[in-house]
Parts: structure tokens; C-alpha cells; sequence
């Protein structure tokens, strides 16, 4: 069974970047005709994509974030990163790393990781 | 940018069916995936390329998807099924959008 977990400081200040590592077990991240993505849940409100990423280091990111994120991979570990530079209190969200198929649905989700942006 | 527009929430009573609607230009063109979170837990899909159902989740969940509507019908509804659900689709220059997401609440 796939499983993705999240991890990184639950607390980050402002104008700092906030950095996070999904770690994939279960199955393998260099697997064809999946991307490896990131979306984020503001408290109380809907779900944004934030970006993704294939083994082989193809990205695709939300034309509104686009400025301020990197998503990275680590196939030697299973893993892959997101990093979201100059952040606001209005990045505060729960992150979910996810197992994207290419061009459609997201079929797995890791278990998401609170993030605070405060001083 | 590609736009998915839900209602905020919808109610029903249980045993009574739910139908929570997914608009956007064009999108019978489109797969329409479907989403179901409960507070607290991860979203979990329910309804893949319009109206298949992964393993594990029930017939009573079914999606369906024409012109500028899809709809994801949830028949004889139990108080679990209680949550917020999430229409989501592929755009070529949007990539992964997601609807605003519709509260389902068992009356």
C-alpha cells in the first residue's frame, strides 16, 4: 500500500521560506505515468494546487504561485520537496503531499502537515 | 485560468439523494474527479474520469458530466457521508484545478 508523509517546521516567519519533504513508501517515486505533488488547505477553506513534479525533474506549477515555489526530487530517497520562498500569513495552510496521474486524478494523499507563518 | 464553480452547501435528509454540481466552461469536454474530506482526514477520491467509482467506495456514489455541469450524486444518504466534497479536473493551462468545494450536510 502507497503511502506518502510530510514533513518540515510547522513553523515558519515571515518573508522566510518554508520548506517541506514528502517521503514515499510502499511503492516507487520513479514510477511512469505518475507526478508527485503538493496542495495546500488554508484553515476553513478550499484545496489549491501548488505544484508537481516526475521523477525525471519535469515540473508543473500553479501559474499563481509560480514566482515563489520549487519543487524538487530525491529518487535515490523517495522523496520530493517543495519549497516556498517570502511567505505571508496567508500561506498558513495545511500542506498534502499527493500521487498525481499524469493529466487526471490525484489518487493518493499523505496524511497533510499544519504550517503557521508567524513572527 | 480555468474556473470550477460549486455551491457552498448543500442539505439533504438521510435515505434521500444528494447532488452536488461541478460547473465550468465547456467541462463535458473534461474528467471530472471527485473528493471527499472529512474534518480533520485527508480528501479521498470517490469519483475518477467522471463517474468511476475506485474500490472501496460504494454504488450509492455515482458522477455524471455534460456541457457545463458535472454532478456527483450520492444515492440514499447516511449520516457519514457528512463532509465537504471537491470537483477537480485537468486544464492544459491550469493544470490541476479544483472546485471551491460544496459542504454536504445530513439533515
Amino acid at each position: 500500500q502507497l503511502q506518502l508523509q510530510e514533513s518540515g517546521p510547522g513553523l515558519v516567519k515571515p518573508s522566510e521560506t518554508l520548506s517541506l519533504t514528502c517521503t514515499v513508501s510502499g511503492g516507487s517515486i520513479s514510477s511512469s505515468s505518475y507526478y508527485w505533488g503538493w496542495i495546500r488547505q488554508p484553515p476553513g477553506k478550499g484545496l489549491e494546487w501548488i505544484g508537481s513534479i516526475y521523477y525525471s525533474g519535469s515540473t508543473y506549477y500553479n501559474p499563481s504561485l509560480k514566482s515563489r515555489v520549487t519543487i524538487s526530487v530525491d529518487t535515490s530517497k523517495n522523496q520530493f520537496s517543495l519549497k516556498l520562498s517570502s511567505v505571508t500569513a496567508a500561506d498558513t495552510a495545511v500542506y498534502y503531499c499527493a500521487r498525481q496521474v499524469v493529466g487526471a486524478t490525484i489518487d493518493y494523499w499523505g496524511q497533510g502537515t499544519l504550517v503557521t507563518v508567524s513572527s | 485560468s480555468y474556473v470550477l464553480t460549486q455551491p457552498p452547501s448543500v442539505s439533504v435528509a438521510p435515505g434521500k439523494t444528494a447532488r452536488i454540481t461541478c460547473g465550468g466552461n465547456n467541462i463535458g469536454s473534461k474528467s471530472v474527479h471527485w473528493y471527499q474530506q472529512k474534518p480533520g482526514q485527508a480528501p479521498v477520491l470517490v469519483i475518477y474520469y467522471d463517474s468511476d467509482r475506485p474500490s472501496g467506495i460504494p454504488e450509492r456514489f455515482s458522477g455524471s458530466n455534460s456541457g457545463n455541469t458535472a454532478t456527483l450524486t450520492i444515492s440514499r444518504v447516511e449520516a457519514g457521508d457528512e463532509a465537504d466534497y471537491y470537483c477537480q479536473v485537468w486544464d492544459s493551462s491550469s493544470f490541476w484545478v479544483f472546485g471551491g468545494g460544496t459542504k454536504l450536510t445530513v439533515l
